[in-house]
């Protein structure tokens, strides 16, 4: 089945600068790749997605990249503001009809004002 | 709007006791999952459902079940509930063509 690294498990950063998780994944057939941010006491929120087709996907300062042949994805977040802090999670899932994400163990972010 | 909700969002029980918890949506979306999320091991895949009446195995299914009578409600048992099972528990929803999951608020479930 499908195994989901996430790198690293923390990270601070000065509010402003950006931000960087990067995960890797083994199943050459995935070919969804999604995004979360978990706050404390909440469900995971969806930010972004990126599919196989497309290696770049931006939405105002949050970006995720794809390199299909490394098999690893990334999500940047320029211009961080303490509301970034949270858990962030990101996933693959299989094609061929599953619907199924496998997910990383996560990165908890912290902003530091 | 459209929602996901889950009931009850805190349950504290004991060892041996068969435990449901509730998922339900106003999406009338096909797809709906059952996770659990634990400190070091990130949202791991319990149980899942495509469409009534059908439902199928997770990487982490021993001592659940769920079942799929309408497309609102994928409840979730826990036959006997175990220690080990103490653990924050999170439905997703997705429509039946989609990838896109969206999550319930979550149930933090204890087991003493």
């Amino acid at each position: 089945g499908e195994n989901v690294e996430q790198h690293p498990s923390t990270l601070s950063v000065q509010e402003g600068d950006s931000a960087v998780i990067k995960c890797t994944y083994s199943d050459s057939a995935s070919n969804y790749f999604p995004w979360y941010k978990q706050e404390l006491g909440k469900g995971p929120q969806l930010i972004i997605d990126i599919r196989s087709n497309v290696g770049e996907k931006k939405d105002q300062r949050i970006a995720v990249t794809l390199n299909k042949t490394a098999k690893h994805f990334s999500l940047h977040i320029t211009e961080t503001q303490p509301e970034d802090s949270a858990v962030y999670f990101c996933a693959a899932a299989s094609g061929a009809g599953s619907y199924q994400l496998t997910f990383g163990k996560g990165t908890k972010l912290s902003v530091i004002p | 709007d459209a929602e996901i909700t889950q009931s009850p969002r805190h349950k504290i029980t004991e060892t041996g006791r068969q435990v449901t918890l509730a998922c339900h949506q106003t999406w009338n979306h096909n797809n709906m999952f059952w996770y659990r999320q634990d400190l070091g091991h990130g949202l791991r895949l319990i149980h899942y459902s495509y469409g009534v009446q059908d439902t199928n195995k997770g990487e982490v299914s021993d001592g659940y079940s769920v079942s799929r009578s309408n497309t609102e409600d994928l409840p979730l048992t826990l036959e006997s509930a175990a220690s080990s099972q103490t653990s924050v528990y999170f439905c997703a929803v997705a429509k039946g063509t989609s990838n896109e999951q969206f999550f319930g608020p979550g149930t933090r479930l204890t087991v003493l």
